[in-house]
């Protein structure tokens, strides 16, 4: 098994440029969510989703679109990046929404300029 | 919502010490709480959880106890070892939420 996947490892982009992170899992997890990491502020949520064609709202989903069509992928849709989006962003799923071990990506670390 | 605090942001302990770092949590209906540690540049991994029904989990050298009447629980590392320098991370789950609240993160330095 793979685990969990992320793609790009690393991403430069212009401020009002477009971009989606991609994320997959082989593990057949039904739940699937997005964090950010910044420096002191530990992981914050942006957006989850507790099976395929579910998706809500995480702490900080301002800025940020996501779909799940299939268990597998859940990708993170920039609109329109701004600097405050920089940041190093992970993917992770877990068996279930409660009381379950999640397993994170390696990252994607992303630069806006 | 719920608000999870985590102190203290850094630790530095000698090897063969004990280190003890501590979390907080807000809502009562709280329902796990796992640890992970994150190496630089690496994902976070999970060393440790416990559900609310327990008071205390071991694992070898790493423990966690749940004070839920305080509302909090804290990660203990006994016999400390380099290789234990890392960010260790608490997390809340709350029972219907579906949300994983992380607290801001412990540095914690082993020094040889």
């Amino acid at each position: 098994n793979a685990g969990v996947t992320q793609t790009p490892k690393f991403q430069v982009l212009k401020t009002g440029q477009s971009m989606t992170l991609q994320c997959a899992q082989d593990m057949n997890h039904e739940y699937m969510s997005w964090y950010r990491q910044d420096p002191g502020m530990g992981l914050r949520l942006i957006h989850y989703s507790v099976g395929a064609g579910i998706t809500d709202q995480g702490e900080v989903p301002n800025g940020y679109n996501v779909s799940r069509s299939t268990t597998e992928d859940f990708p993170l849709r920039l609109l329109s990046a701004a600097p405050s989006q920089t940041s190093v962003y992970f993917c992770a799923s877990s068996y279930s929404g409660q009381n379950y071990e999640q397993y994170f990506g390696p990252g994607t670390r992303l630069t806006v300029t | 919502g719920e608000n999870v605090e985590q102190h203290p942001s850094t630790l530095s302990v000698q090897e063969g010490d004990s280190a003890v770092i501590k979390c907080t949590y807000s809502d009562s209906a709280s329902n796990y709480f796992p640890w992970y540690k994150q190496e630089l540049g690496k994902r976070p991994q999970l060393i440790i959880d416990i559900r609310s029904n327990v008071g205390e989990k071991k694992d070898q050298r790493i423990a966690v106890t749940l004070n839920k009447t305080a509302k909090h629980f804290s990660l203990h590392i006994t016999e400390t070892q380099p290789e234990d320098s890392a960010v260790y991370f608490c997390a809340v789950s709350t029972s219907g939420t579906y949300k994983y609240i992380f607290g801001t993160g412990t540095r914690l330095k082993v020094l040889a």
